[in-house]
């Protein structure tokens, strides 16, 4: 069973717009992940957030995560054609040593 | 490069035959891991390997076995491949439990 649910599964934007995707996951954890992958290719980790933090930025990437709402967020800003891939979120389930991923989300950045 | 280095990228298999998946990973990790994936259903492990000696059950084990040759390698061998095995499986590993995974490109199994 998928331990985390992507939403939307599907977003299209135009090239400098924001994108959001939200993963939404059922038991406690003591890590998420965001990966992103392109088509045909393995998963590329984007940012790690432990559950004692609210929110973690790297480059043009943000992450938040809400443990009371069992929730989190991907925010890219300015998009960028390159940014075109799917994005997948992985929690640990409070095991701390492997990662469940979910269904993923797939983006669509217009030039 | 350092990574993750993935044995075959493609792989057609009749019902019945067995093949094994090598995985090799050249950043010193300790942790290494199994996933399929299919359409729709994302990423699903396997099995995986704390550390060198160690191998557990993932999510979907069955049909498959694994193999913790040393630090480096990671081998998946299906003993009786079905076609629910078709899928594209990828290796993992990580350099402490918990942490940020690599990943190889892949191997796209299909099994007829």
């Amino acid at each position: 069973s998928q331990q985390g649910e992507e939403d939307p599964q599907a977003l299209s934007i135009q090239e400098g717009e924001n994108a959001t995707m939200n993963c939404s996951y059922k038991t406690s954890i003591n890590n998420l992940q965001w990966y992103r992958q392109n088509s045909g290719r393995g998963l590329v980790h984007l940012i790690l957030i432990r559950s004692n933090e609210r929110e973690k930025h790297s480059g043009r990437l943000r992450v938040t995560l809400d443990t009371s709402k069992k929730s989190s967020s991907l925010l890219i800003t300015a998009s960028r054609a390159a940014d075109t891939a799917s994005y997948f979120c992985a929690t640990d389930r409070n095991t701390g040593n492997q990662f469940y991923f979910g269904t993923g989300t797939s983006l669509t950045v217009i030039p | 490069n350092a990574g993750v280095t993935q044995t075959p990228k493609f792989q057609v298999l009749k019902t019945g035959q067995s093949m094994t998946l090598q995985c090799a990973q050249d950043m010193n990790h300790n942790s290494m891991y199994w996933y399929r994936q299919d359409p729709g259903m994302g990423l699903r492990l396997i099995y995986y390997s704390a550390s060198e000696g160690t191998t557990d059950k993932g999510e979907v084990p069955n049909g498959y076995n694994v193999s913790r040759l040393n630090k480096r390698e990671f081998s998946l061998r299906l003993e009786s491949a079905a076609p629910s095995q078709t899928s594209v499986y990828f290796c993992a590993s990580s350099e402490v439990q918990g942490g940020g995974y690599t990943f190889g490109s892949g191997t796209r199994l299909t099994v007829v």
